[in-house]
């Protein structure tokens, strides 16, 4: 286990609603990552916090939004869901700045109907 | 031409088999080199991570990386059942810049 934990596991939305997702970094990882992974892809990087700040953000668009918080925690949400929206979500962390090492959490399975 | 390219598969080998992993890149830039294995169910582990060109060998795994092929491997040495899982490849430009994943391959050794 990496240390780096998710929740919930799984969660079952309607288009148009609204998600919230957690994630809590390993010990002493200042960065957090959220990545996209639809089913039989690869993930698919969304952004990165550092130290509370977006630190970089890939081909999303601006209804997937995030937080990172002091004890470098994170949120990603994700408003009006649409049925494409539906994969595994990761959270990943790391430390020493952006990009080192990778460790990921299980992920929450979204489903929107 | 996607960024990354990776056979999905499924590969099956015979357990003690070597298997061979590969992957196909079309930005030279790429700088860092990282395999992940994925178990059903569960987020990706990382596996190597290796800078720029050359060799590297952890127990059973080693990582190939031909910059001027754009082409990436990874073997295993007496491959297991417990090696059943998918394989993602995955690269960055430098440190500070996202990583690009392949899309996998899912490995199985047969008993």
């Amino acid at each position: 286990e990496t240390g780096v934990t998710q929740s919930p596991t799984h969660l079952i939305k309607t288009r148009g609603q609204q998600v919230t997702l957690r994630c809590s970094s390993q010990s002493g990882h200042n960065t957090v990552s959220w990545y996209q992974q639809a089913l039989g892809q690869g993930p698919q990087f969304i952004f990165q916090y550092y130290r509370e700040e977006e630190n970089g953000r890939g081909n999303f668009p601006p209804r997937f939004s995030g937080l990172q918080f002091p004890n470098y925690s994170s949120e990603l949400n994700v408003n009006a869901l649409e049925l494409d929206d539906s994969a595994l979500y990761l959270c990943a962390s790391s430390s020493g700045g952006p990009n080192e090492k990778l460790f990921f959490g299980s992920g929450t399975q979204l489903s929107v109907l | 031409q996607k960024e990354v390219e990776q056979d999905p598969g499924p590969l099956s080998v015979p357990e003690g088999a070597i298997v061979s992993l590969n992957c196909t890149y079309s930005n030279s830039a790429f700088q860092y080199f990282m395999w992940y294995r994925q178990y059903s169910r569960k987020g990706p582990e990382l596996l190597m991570y290796t800078y720029s060109s050359g060799n590297k060998e952890d127990g059973r795994f080693t990582a190939q990386v031909d910059k001027s092929s754009k082409y990436i491997s990874l073997f295993i040495r007496d491959s297991q059942p417990s090696d059943s899982a998918t394989y993602l490849c995955a690269m960055t430009l430098n440190r500070d810049d996202k990583i690009i994943f392949g899309k996998g391959t899912r490995l199985h050794i047969l008993p």
